[in-house]
């Protein structure tokens, strides 16, 4: 089945505690993303990739940082998280590089930062 | 800067029509994108227009006017199922996603 999947799916933390949001996915897009989504906001871009070991700032990275090591996976990693970094996270890939596919989304990481 | 604007909340009846705004003002234009989220869920998408005019997929439609910086989605014999937020998104010249805030749909019986 053609999916992609965020791990963990729940998870409250303390300030400063390091952590990864893994996400990974089974259908050899190009493109990944990384979102966050707060109420009466939107989805808010992260940082994206159009390829292995290629990497970009989205609108909000502050505070984040990925990598592109395979096709597949596509980690957020959160150094020190801060309570203004609790949120919904939403991974996303398409094909093609130039993001007009259709986004699949993994299901969410709801993160709390205490 | 750029912008997108949707209704926050709107309100129908099951087995009725209903019509979702959304204007846009972005840098450049690639495409205009309508995605369903149900409370709790990953969005899931539902059409993408890049020339003017309607698309029809079911019950739901979409419809783009360029010139005008303006899309709808049309959704017809409303089902209870249907209530979620519906997303537009609009592909600007450098190919980025711009996000409207959602437009949260009720459906009452």
């Amino acid at each position: 089945e053609a999916q992609v999947t965020q791990n963990p799916r729940y998870l409250i933390t303390v300030t400063g505690k390091k952590l990864t949001v893994t996400c990974s996915q089974n259908m050899n897009h190009e493109y990944m993303s990384w979102y966050r989504q707060d109420p009466g906001l939107g989805l808010r871009q992260i940082y994206y990739s159009m390829n292995v070991e290629v990497t970009d700032k989205g609108d909000v990275p502050e505070g984040y940082k990925v990598s592109r090591k395979e096709k597949r996976n596509f980690p957020l990693i959160l150094e020190s998280p801060s309570p203004n970094q609790t949120s919904l996270y939403f991974c996303a890939s398409t094909t093609g590089a130039h993001n007009t596919g259709e986004l699949f989304f993994g299901e969410g990481s709801r993160l709390t930062v205490l | 800067g750029q912008n997108i604007d949707q209704p926050t909340e709107m309100t129908a009846t099951e087995g009725a029509i209903v019509q979702i705004n959304c204007t846009y003002q972005t840098s450049g234009f690639n495409g205009l994108f309508w995605y369903q989220q149900h409370a709790g869920e990953a969005p899931t998408f539902l059409s993408y227009n890049v020339l003017d005019g309607l698309e029809e997929k079911g019950r739901f439609s979409s419809f783009l006017s360029r010139s005008k910086g303006y899309s709808y989605l049309l959704l017809k014999e409303l089902q209870m199922k249907d209530s979620a937020s519906y997303l537009c998104a609009v592909l600007d010249s450098n190919y980025q996603l711009i996000w409207g805030a959602g437009t949260k749909l009720i459906i009452k019986p």
